[in-house]
């Protein structure tokens, strides 16, 4: 089962930062946080994934909390081509999906 | 240039049928994974196979039948198609066991008539 809590649906304006939450309270210390996203029916597709400090590539950021039981998924220029399920994925032996957010960029 | 495929893409067929999947990762990693993807969007883990080995087996109906040839390949075939087979099945792969990124094909879609 997914050990993630995300909100199942998100707005956000175009050119606009995304911001999407995740909690992951029971996460062990040794864990990874992973972001992924799925775009209509296509495979799902990594984005970013850190452990204890924040990361940034060329997709987004991800800030983790001091005491690891949360995290923001930042898009900082949300396009219309960013509409897609987020997942937010603790990576113990195997990845568990959750339910997702569904962001939707809106014109 | 694919790094991860599946074919076919999608699978149309009659309940009762056997039917194979084939997936195949050109990355040189030595995990892939099956999973499925049913119509309420949840993406569940069914197999997980490292050096052509088996490591994970969810509570998947042993009609479903992995097989690893070599590393670079995990099919996974089903017996007996049933009406809730239907979904997306996604292939992926990762460099090693764990804590690595898992890259996913693009999914078969398979339909039980």
């Amino acid at each position: 089962d997914a050990k993630t809590t995300q909100p199942p649906s998100m707005d956000c304006a175009e050119g606009r930062a995304a911001n999407l939450p995740c909690n992951h309270s029971t996460i062990s210390g040794n864990e990874y946080v992973y972001w992924y996203r799925q775009i209509h029916s296509q495979g799902p597709q990594y984005i970013i994934h850190g452990l204890k400090n924040n990361e940034t590539n060329e997709m987004a950021s991800l800030i983790i909390t001091e005491d690891r039981k949360s995290s923001t998924l930042i898009l900082p220029h949300a396009t219309l081509r960013d509409t897609a399920v987020y997942y937010c994925i603790v990576r113990g032996r195997d990845m568990r999906f959750g339910a997702g957010t569904r962001l939707t960029v809106k014109p | 240039d694919t790094a991860v495929s599946q074919t076919p893409k999608y699978l149309v067929t009659q309940m009762g049928n056997d039917k194979s999947i084939k997936c195949e990762q050109n990355l040189g990693h030595d995990t892939m994974y099956w999973y499925k993807q049913d119509s309420k969007k949840f993406l569940k883990i069914m197999f997980s196979y490292n050096n052509k080995e088996l490591i994970i087996n969810e509570t998947v109906p042993n009609r479903f039948s992995p097989k690893s040839p070599d590393k670079a390949h995990l099919n996974l075939h089903i017996n007996s198609l049933e009406l809730g087979d239907s979904a997306v099945y996604f292939c992926a792969s990762t460099p090693r066991l764990a804590g690595e990124t898992q890259y996913f094909g693009p999914g078969t879609r398979l339909l039980v008539l």
